[in-house]
């Protein structure tokens, strides 16, 4: 069956410390990937995507990501966490040709000043 | 250009009764697609509208159901509203079915007591 699974329920880091939020999925063929962000009370923001090419992907905030087919993996990264980088960070996967996105439990950062 | 957005924003309700959400997409997005999230599922899809036809569904009972208009606009009906129905539903929309980048509205928290 696919399956997103994002091992960190909750990360702490400074303000200025680097950044990395881990995701491996679970698919036969390489799927769509995706970033979002969600605020408290918030709905998704869209992060950043990958869907071929390049395995390092530029996003919005400061944040990329990269893919690793040999290791299922697409783990979001930033050099340098601000304090409203506070919030949960889901990854998800889109099997090529659906919307039916696959969501990761999410991972909720904290950011200490 | 607008976002995604969805009305009600909150809504209570009492168990055995229904309730119907909205959700108006980005203008000239034609796909919307709707998600649950609680804490203890995470975000799980329901379905997916295009062209006012339902082109995919989540493993939801029948007690979840939607719809799409000519103009895009969706509406989600649960009907003999569970208390576990108490979630944050979520509407996103595409620009078409071959661009996979969904963007997601605020949301629609829904109480059942």
């Amino acid at each position: 069956a696919q399956s997103v699974t994002q091992p960190d329920i909750h990360i702490t880091v400074s303000e200025g410390a680097s950044l990395e939020l881990r995701c491996n999925y679970s698919y036969g063929a390489t799927p769509y990937l995706f970033w979002y962000v969600q605020s408290p009370g918030q709905g998704l923001q869209l992060l950043l995507k990958y869907f071929s090419g390049d395995t390092l992907v530029q996003g919005i905030k400061g944040f990329e990501a990269e893919f690793k087919r040999s290791q299922s993996s697409f783990n979001l990264r930033k050099p340098s966490v601000h304090w409203s980088d506070a919030a949960e960070y889901f990854c998800a996967v889109a099997p090529s040709g659906t919307y039916k996105y696959i969501f990761g439990t999410g991972t909720r950062l904290k950011v200490l000043a | 250009k607008a976002g995604v957005t969805q009305t009600p924003r909150y809504l209570i309700k009492t168990r055995g009764q229904q309730v119907t959400l909205s959700c108006s997409p980005i203008s000239g997005h034609r796909s919307v697609s709707w998600y649950q999230q609680t804490p203890g599922q995470g975000l799980q899809f329901l379905f997916e509208y295009f062209s006012e036809t339902q082109r995919n569904k989540g493993n939801f009972p029948g007690r979840f159901s939607g719809r799409q208009f000519s103009n895009s606009r969706s509406e989600m009906n649960v009907s003999t509203l569970e208390l576990g129905d108490s979630a944050l539903y979520l509407c996103a929309s595409s620009l078409s079915q071959g661009a996979y980048e969904q963007y997601f509205g605020p949301g629609t928290r829904l109480t059942v007591t």
